[in-house]
C-alpha cells in the first residue's frame, strides 16, 4: 500500500492564481482531512469529510474548496493564492472519525509558496 | 483555538537520558494522539490513549493521561539520536474532528 500520497511535493504560485492539490489514500478509510502547518502555529484543519459526498468545514476553511466524489480522492483548492496562504499543507486520512478512537495516517506534505 | 497544547516549546537532552512532554487540552475527550514529525515530512502516529485509561505503554514510550486535570504526557525513554523530531499531542475536540498542539521540539544529542 502506497497509504496517503500528495502532489505535488512543491509549487511556487502567483497571487490570484489558482491550484489543486492533490490527496490520494488506497486504505478505504472513510475520513479525509487537510491541515496547514505554518511556523509557531502547529497544524490547523483546513477541511475534512467524513465519506464520500460529505464535507465539512474546519478550523480555516477561508479561500479553500473540496469535494469528495470518491473514497479515494480529496483535492484541496485554491481559488485565488494569497500570501497567507504560504503553508506546508497535509492530507490525512483515517478508517474512522477521530472520536471512535482512530489515528490519522498523513501525507509526506506540499510546500506552497505565494509571491 | 487549540484544543491541545504542548509543554516545553523545546526539550534538548543526551542520549540516553528520558524525555518528558506535556500537553494540556481544554474540553472533555474521548481520546487523546501523540504524534512525531520528522524535519520536512509528515506526522506518524505513535500511541493513542482513551479516555477511560491512565496509562498505555509501546517500547519505549508511555503515556498517560489525567482527565481530572485535563493533561497528558509523553515519557520516552532512553532516549537516541534518532528520537530527535517535533512531537504533537491531538485531541478530538467534537466527534469528527482532531486539534493538535502547536508541538515539543526535542533534540537528543550524541
Amino acid at each position: 500500500n502506497a497509504g496517503v500520497t500528495q502532489t505535488p511535493k512543491f509549487q511556487v504560485l502567483k497571487t490570484g492564481q489558482s491550484m489543486t492539490l492533490q490527496c490520494a489514500q488506497d486504505m478505504n478509510h472513510e475520513y479525509m482531512s487537510w491541515y496547514r502547518q505554518d511556523p509557531g502555529m502547529g497544524l490547523r484543519l483546513i477541511h475534512y469529510s467524513v465519506g464520500a459526498g460529505i464535507t465539512d468545514q474546519g478550523e480555516v476553511p477561508n479561500g479553500y474548496n473540496v469535494s469528495r466524489s470518491t473514497t479515494e480522492d480529496f483535492p484541496l483548492r485554491l481559488l485565488s493564492a494569497a500570501p497567507s496562504q504560504t503553508s506546508v499543507y497535509f492530507c490525512a486520512s483515517t478508517f474512522d472519525r477521530p472520536a471512535r478512537n482512530s489515528p490519522l495516517h498523513f501525507g509526506n506534505g506540499t510546500r506552497l509558496t505565494v509571491t | 483555538s487549540q484544543q491541545g497544547e504542548e509543554d516545553p516549546q523545546a526539550l534538548s537532552i543526551q542520549e540516553g537520558e528520558n524525555a518528558t512532554m506535556n500537553c494540556s487540552y481544554k474540553t472533555s475527550i474521548n481520546n487523546l494522539q501523540w504524534y512525531r514529525q520528522n524535519s520536512g515530512r509528515g506526522l506518524v502516529h505513535l500511541i493513542l490513549i482513551r479516555s477511560n485509561e491512565r496509562e498505555k505503554h509501546s517500547g519505549r514510550l508511555r503515556v498517560t493521561l489525567d482527565t481530572s486535570k485535563k493533561s497528558s504526557s509523553l515519557l520516552i525513554t532512553a532516549s537516541r539520536a534518532a528520537d530527535t523530531a517535533s512531537y504533537f499531542c491531538a485531541a478530538n475536540s467534537g466527534y469528527s474532528t482532531l486539534t493538535f498542539g502547536k508541538g515539543t521540539m526535542l533534540l537528543v544529542s550524541p
